[in-house]
């Protein structure tokens, strides 16, 4: 069964930075590529970012360019986001997401607030 | 970037009501649509994927339609526990984008 947990999220001054990770489990986590989906407060669905398997290519929301880098070590099937220059906007439920081959699969997601 | 557009914002309806929600992409792509159902403080529940298959353990009163721009997802018998908000997405690209969200009640 796959599996994602978040990890990482807390309260953090604005200007601060924050480093999310994922866990993933239940599949071959090198051979698909991931994303961060967050969500803030009321608020709809807001993809983040994306990498590629090999994590040689990363895309980003506008908003977050700059600031916010995804990684992964897929030696250890772990997920991450760096989250540096945090502001009162970034508040929200950060989602590991993978893609699947047919389907995403979402974890439970990590708050972080900014305030 | 492909916008999704869903309609309508909020939707009323009684128990046992067809209800029908729709989206629609700024271009065409490949049907790699999503439709999720998310009640308050948890994590979105995926119910459609690839725009028709129905995802396993999810009630067949639920499905999906659609190709190129223009998606639907239909309730076709409104249960109390279908209030919640419903998300459509596509995943074609690799920037995601998903839909406003339709607040679904019962009346």
């Amino acid at each position: 069964e796959v599996q994602l947990v978040e990890s990482g999220g807390g309260l953090v001054q604005p200007g601060g930075s924050l480093r999310l990770s994922c866990e993933a489990s239940g599949f071959t986590f090198s051979y698909y590529r991931m994303n961060w989906v967050r969500q803030a407060p009321g608020k709809g669905l807001e993809w983040v970012a994306n990498i590629k398997q090999d994590g040689n290519e990363r895309y980003y929301v506008d908003s977050v360019k700059g600031r916010f880098s995804i990684s992964r070590d897929n030696a250890k099937n772990l997920l991450f986001l760096q989250m540096n220059s945090l502001r009162d906007e970034d508040t929200g439920i950060y989602y590991c997401v993978l893609r699947g081959v047919s389907k995403p699969t979402w974890g439970q997601g990590t708050l972080v607030t900014v305030s | 970037d492909i916008q999704m557009t869903q309609s309508p914002s909020t939707l009323s309806a009684y128990v046992g009501d067809r209800v029908t929600i729709t989206c629609r992409a700024s271009q065409t792509f490949s049907s790699w649509l999503a439709w999720y159902q998310q009640k308050g403080g948890e994590a979105p529940k995926l119910l459609i994927y690839k725009a028709s298959i129905l995802e396993t353990g999810v009630p067949s009163r639920f499905s999906g339609s659609g190709s190129g721009t223009d998606f639907t997802l239909t309730i076709s018998s409104l249960q109390p526990d279908d209030v919640a908000t419903y998300y459509c997405q596509q995943y074609d690209t690799y920037s995601w984008t998903f839909g406003q969200g339709t607040r679904v009640e019962i009346k």
